[in-house]
């Protein structure tokens, strides 16, 4: 498959749990990357593999998967969290990269 | 401290022919590809594809494939980002971005700044 879906916006009350979603078939054998992005700003990767955060990404971000859906979870959301999250991963050729359409997370 | 510095923002007409570039520092340059993405105004991000730069090795998305070239100075650690015939639909922000790991793919852990590539008569 060639695609990977997400919603298109989601919002969280500070301080609350949020989870953003990612479906699509190549994610039944693959991890998704998952990337914040702000206006202006360069992409940050802040969920890898199973489930790891490169160095300076704080444990409120954590990635689960099953089946054919990533997820990628704040636990806490804070203001500055606020941002598109795009998922990523490779298509089932492998020697391709996706990009979901990205879910614009909005913190009340 | 890894780093991916970008050349600076382009105004070009339809026709003309463009080329960024992405310096890379602080790491072994021949250790990972480069990845190149594109970012539409107000749009999502794209991969366009990437580039080993051990051989120059490419793989182009079939959005991108023909219309891009992307290439390696191995004696500056510069990858490049090539058009030879700008539409104005290539109106973007283009980011190159290298892997966490060697071999990896999709892990993109560090990003240049991004390049703004303006297309208008």
């Amino acid at each position: 498959s060639s695609e990977l879906t997400q919603d298109p916006a989601v919002s969280v009350a500070l301080g609350q749990t949020v989870r953003i979603t990612c479906q699509g078939d190549s994610l039944r054998n693959m991890y998704a990357s998952w990337y914040q992005a702000k206006p202006g700003q360069a992409p940050i990767l802040v969920i890898y593999g199973k489930n790891n955060r490169p160095s300076g990404i704080p444990d409120r971000f954590s990635g689960s998967s099953s089946g054919n859906t990533a997820s990628l979870t704040i636990t806490g959301a804070q203001a500055e969290d606020e941002a598109d999250y795009y998922c990523s991963s490779r298509d089932t050729s492998g020697k391709r990269v996706m990009f979901g359409g990205g879910t614009k997370l909005t913190v009340l | 401290e890894v780093q991916l510095v970008q050349s600076g923002a382009e105004v070009k007409k339809p026709g003309e022919s463009l080329t960024i570039s992405c310096k890379a520092s602080a790491y072994r340059f021949t250790t990972y590809w480069i990845n190149w993405v594109r970012q539409r105004p107000g749009k999502g991000l794209e991969w366009m594809g990437r580039i080993d730069p051990r051989d120059s090795y490419t793989n182009y998305s079939p959005s991108f494939q023909g219309h891009v070239t992307f290439s390696i100075d191995e004696s500056t650690n510069t990858a490049h980002l090539q058009w030879t015939s700008l539409m104005t639909s290539d109106t973007a922000t283009y980011f190159c971005a290298r892997p966490n790991l060697p071999g990896d793919t999709t892990a993109l852990s560090h990003w240049g700044q991004g390049t703004l590539v303006i297309v208008s008569s």
